[in-house]
């Protein structure tokens, strides 16, 4: 079965304070892993897709890395608009279905 | 382009009743898919419709669920004799094939409170 773990649950940092968020996985083939950005109350919005081992791609502040095993969201002095909850979801490659398999999620919280 | 929208945004319901949700995909998606997301956990897999055809459901999606998407266009999701394990946010996404690539669109979600 396949196993998304993200860690930690939850993160706070001062505005400008670098850090990282961490996605572990357990899956049989992976077609691709995916990052998405979920305000409260609101759907995920996406962030980035990653497909293979090295592959790294960056969206303003944002920077998203992958290997065999884990994937890392990189976050560069980071302003209080980036507070929400970051999702990592894999895609395995089995079958037709391209279904997505959620971690819990980490909490993102910036101070000014 | 405006995205995926859903109906209604929230929902409040007494144990019992009949509920039924309604997304509209970003137009010329072919794929549609159905997830539930409770307090503090990712959103999991309940259906898929590849054009009209429903082509899979999660071991989570009960006999009291059921899901439409006539014409390959907009679906709906029904919610038979709700229960408060049901209280959850119903979220939809929408995608295209496109070679191997493939990224699922969500839409803002339907929230619903079974009392």
């Amino acid at each position: 079965e396949d196993q998304v773990t993200q860690s930690p649950e939850a993160l706070r940092l001062q505005e400008g304070e670098s850090s990282s968020l961490n996605c572990s996985y357990t899956v049989s083939g992976l077609r691709g892993l995916f990052w998405y950005r979920q305000d409260p109350g609101k759907g995920p919005e996406f962030l980035f897709t990653l497909y293979s081992a090295g592959e790294e791609k960056e969206k303003e502040r944002l920077k998203a890395t992958l290997t065999k095993k884990e994937s890392f969201l990189h976050i560069t002095a980071p302003k209080p608009e980036d507070s929400a909850t970051y999702l990592c979801a894999v895609q395995t490659d089995t079958g037709a279905n391209s279904k997505l398999t959620f971690g819990k999620g980490i909490t993102l919280s910036v101070r000014p | 382009d405006t995205g995926v929208s859903q109906d209604p945004r929230h929902k409040i319901t007494k144990r019992g009743q009949n509920v039924t949700f309604r997304c509209d995909p970003i137009s010329e998606h072919n794929r549609l898919y159905w997830y539930r997301q409770t307090l503090g956990q990712g959103p999991e897999f309940l259906t898929y419709f590849q054009n009209e055809a429903q082509l899979e459901k999660s071991r989570l999606l009960s006999d009291r669920f059921s899901a439409e998407r006539p014409k390959g266009s907009f679906s709906t999701l029904e919610i038979q004799r709700t229960e408060q394990g049901d209280s959850a946010m119903y979220l939809c996404a929408s995608s295209r094939m496109a070679g191997y690539q493939e990224t699922q669109y969500f839409g803002p979600g339907t929230r619903l409170l079974v009392l």
